[in-house]
């Protein structure tokens, strides 16, 4: 089955903890995203890479991390220096590549609780 | 700049009854519009999508949506509600700039379904 799997379902850290959120997929897209989902405020988007080796900053990067080493996996980071980290984190995909603008898959979404 | 602006922060029918979600956007050229269902603590499916073809857009499970350049506005519609279409609706601009999309999303409408 192709898809996008994001692990775990629920996570649960200490505050002042980083910790590393997991993205994966099988559909051979070159372009991966992160977003954070707040209650009332839609998603917003913190990084993105179209391509192997390449990412850059979305909208509320700061506090996170990310590295895209592989085409398969875009794993996201969350730093203590983000000040509100409890959140629902979703993993997107997408064809990706220069002419126009193509569809996202979404993975099932990570749910981060800072203690 | 670009934004999206989803007028009804909820809205609520009765099953068998037409669903109207409006959405608006600002973009300063001719944007990809599409609309994502979330079911509760789920990832996001993508409804449709319009991409500059036809500007009434069929999608899934019986939604569709016209494009308005006139009016800037996107609204999805169904002629007829089900139990099943209780979900939070996301309306999405993305534009390429520069070899990059610039994705944006409205804050959701939560649609819920009356027996």
């Amino acid at each position: 089955d192709g898809g996008i799997t994001q692990s775990p379902k629920y996570l649960f850290r200490k505050e002042g903890q980083n910790v590393t959120l997991s993205c994966e997929q099988n559909l051979n897209h070159d372009a991966m995203y992160w977003y954070r989902q707040d209650p009332g405020q839609g998603l917003r988007l913190i990084y993105y890479s179209q391509i192997v080796n390449d990412f850059q900053k979305g909208d509320i990067a700061e506090g996170y991390s990310v590295s895209r080493e592989k085409k398969e996996s875009f794993p996201l980071t969350v730093t203590s220096a983000q000040k509100n980290p409890t959140a629902f984190y979703l993993c997107a995909s997408s064809i990706g590549g220069l002419v126009g603008t193509d569809t996202q898959y979404f993975g099932p979404g990570t749910r981060l609780t800072v203690l | 700049a670009q934004s999206v602006t989803q007028l009804d922060s909820h809205v609520s029918v009765s099953e068998g009854t037409p669903v109207l979600l409006r959405c608006n956007y600002s973009s300063s050229y001719s944007p990809s519009l599409f609309w994502y269902v979330q079911h509760p603590n789920k990832g996001l499916q993508l409804l449709l999508k319009y991409t500059s073809a036809a500007t009434l857009v069929k999608g899934i499970n019986g939604f569709e949506a016209e494009f308005k350049k006139s009016e800037t506005s996107f609204h999805l519609t169904k002629p007829s509600a089900h139990m099943s279409d209780a979900a939070e609706y996301f309306c999405v601009v993305i534009k390429n700039s520069g070899g990059y999309q610039k994705v944006t999303f409205g804050t959701g409408t939560k649609l819920q379904v009356i027996p």
